[in-house]
């Protein structure tokens, strides 16, 4: 069975701190990550894609991916109280040409 | 910027009945999606379709649900005879290729089954 894994929290950091989420996945031959926030009642939002090992960074936003580990994990700087939220780890598996298998989800609170 | 709409935002039925979830994908994406959510669970793939065809579906997607793309831009998912267990959050998703690319979704529809 082909899994995303994630800790479902609640991971509460302060503000102006970093938020460090992580994700593992199950099949080594997975070649595209996707990091979506999702805020309570609505739809996933894009944050992050990557697909080279290594980080790749967008503003506050940095996504860190190690394939022979089999992780990936995102990186908040500077967290604001509007970045709280459920933040989905989505990875394509090998063999499924177009199909997105989502994590539980880490739910993500930045305290005042 | 160009985004995915979903209709109706919110659908009550009862059991049995059937609905349809309608959806526009972004104008020059070529892949499509259903998803749904479970109140409380993970996103769950559905179905994708391609070239008006299903290219994958999973093992919910049963012959209660099917879809189409019945005109230039609208992309549906029908539930023939819904069952309590059915109620969850669909989302539609397209991209502008296969899943190495960015899957974008829309606001979703809520469905309650009574």
């Amino acid at each position: 069975q082909k899994e995303v894994e994630q800790n479902s929290g609640p991971l509460s950091v302060p503000e102006g701190a970093i938020a460090s989420l992580n994700c593992t996945y199950s099949d080594r031959g997975s070649q595209s990550f996707f990091w979506y926030r999702q805020y309570s009642g609505k739809s996933p939002e894009l944050i992050m894609s990557i697909y080279s090992n290594g980080d790749k960074e967008d503003g506050r936003f940095t996504a860190q991916l190690n394939k022979a580990s089999q992780y990936v994990s995102l990186l908040i700087r500077d967290s604001q109280p509007s970045d709280s939220a459920t933040y989905l780890c989505a990875v394509p598996f090998t063999g499924t040409a177009s199909k997105l298998t989502f994590g539980t989800g880490t739910r993500l609170q930045v305290t005042l | 910027e160009p985004e995915v709409t979903q209709t109706p935002s919110h659908q009550v039925t009862q059991m049995g009945q059937e609905v349809i979830l309608r959806c526009v994908p972004i104008s020059n994406h070529l892949y499509f999606y259903w998803y749904r959510q479970i109140l409380g669970q993970k996103v769950e793939f559905l179905v994708s379709f391609y070239n008006n065809e299903i290219s994958e579906k999973s093992e919910i997607f049963d012959d209660q649900f099917s879809v189409e793309r019945p005109d230039g831009s609208n992309f549906t998912l029908k539930i023939r005879s819904t069952k309590l267990e059915d109620s969850a959050m669909y989302f539609c998703a397209s991209s502008e290729s296969n899943t190495q690319e960015t899957q974008y979704f829309g606001p979703g529809t809520r469905l309650l089954v009574l």
